[in-house]
């Protein structure tokens, strides 16, 4: 198993301004994954995070809005860009270990 | 592209009586699914999975599955349900031909009634 340690676990942010989540992993691991949870909706992929390369954004995630660092096989960071009202979301990290996924306790964004 | 399909956005069933969760995929290679449990202020957490082998799959606190391959399905199913069981449920697929995506449903809202 694995357990993940993210935060801030809520924040409120005024309009245009950016905020940077970290993910904290206890063990090494190749893929780290970001999804996003609008409320009352379903988990979005937004990105794929592997250490020494560039992230792997799905459609309609774009690096400029949500640019994503892996520095080491344990921990990452999603920054959140220019933050709009429809920002307003959970934030989860979430890696793969014995073909399941375990998540971070996730981010409560409210965006004013 | 994979996919899945939750049709009931809630289901609603009274403590003691069986409840079923219905999920359909689509995947183009073999279909790993999952079943993942969202309780309110909580984070998600794995209640069980299908990769190969018996079609009927037995998870956490209860909870089966059973893999339908000539169907799509992967309904979540408990005998006897709890009021505690209330909760927000997620069907999940990834490509087991090397995919590395897990796709989610829309979810499926659980009440249960004392």
């Amino acid at each position: 198993s694995a357990v993940i340690s993210q935060k801030p676990s809520r924040d409120i942010c005024q309009r245009g301004t950016s905020l940077t989540i970290q993910c904290q992993v206890d063990s090494q691991v190749t893929m780290m994954f970001w999804y996003r949870q609008q409320p009352g909706q379903s988990l979005t992929l937004i990105a794929t995070a592997n250490q020494g390369s560039e992230a792997t954004y799905e459609s309609g995630f774009v690096i400029d809005k949500f640019p994503i660092s892996r520095p080491n096989l344990t921990f990452s960071t999603l920054t959140v860009s220019n933050m709009s009202p429809e920002d307003s979301s959970i934030y989860l990290c979430s890696v793969r270990g014995d073909e399941k996924l375990f998540f971070g306790s996730g981010t409560q964004l409210s965006v004013l | 592209a994979q996919s899945v399909a939750q049709p009931e956005d809630q289901v609603n069933v009274a403590e003691g009586n069986p409840l079923t969760v219905k999920c359909t995929y689509s995947v183009s290679g073999n279909p790993y699914l999952f079943w993942y449990v969202q309780y309110p202020n909580r984070g998600l957490q794995f209640l069980l999975k299908y990769i190969t082998g018996d079609n009927l799959v037995k998870g956490s606190y209860g909870f089966e599955a059973e893999f339908n391959k000539s169907q799509t399905s992967f309904h979540l199913k408990k005998p006897s349900a709890l009021v505690s069981d209330s909760a927000l449920y997620f069907c999940a697929v990834r490509d087991g031909g090397g995919g590395f995506k897990t796709i989610f449903g829309a979810g499926t809202r659980l009440f249960v009634k004392a």
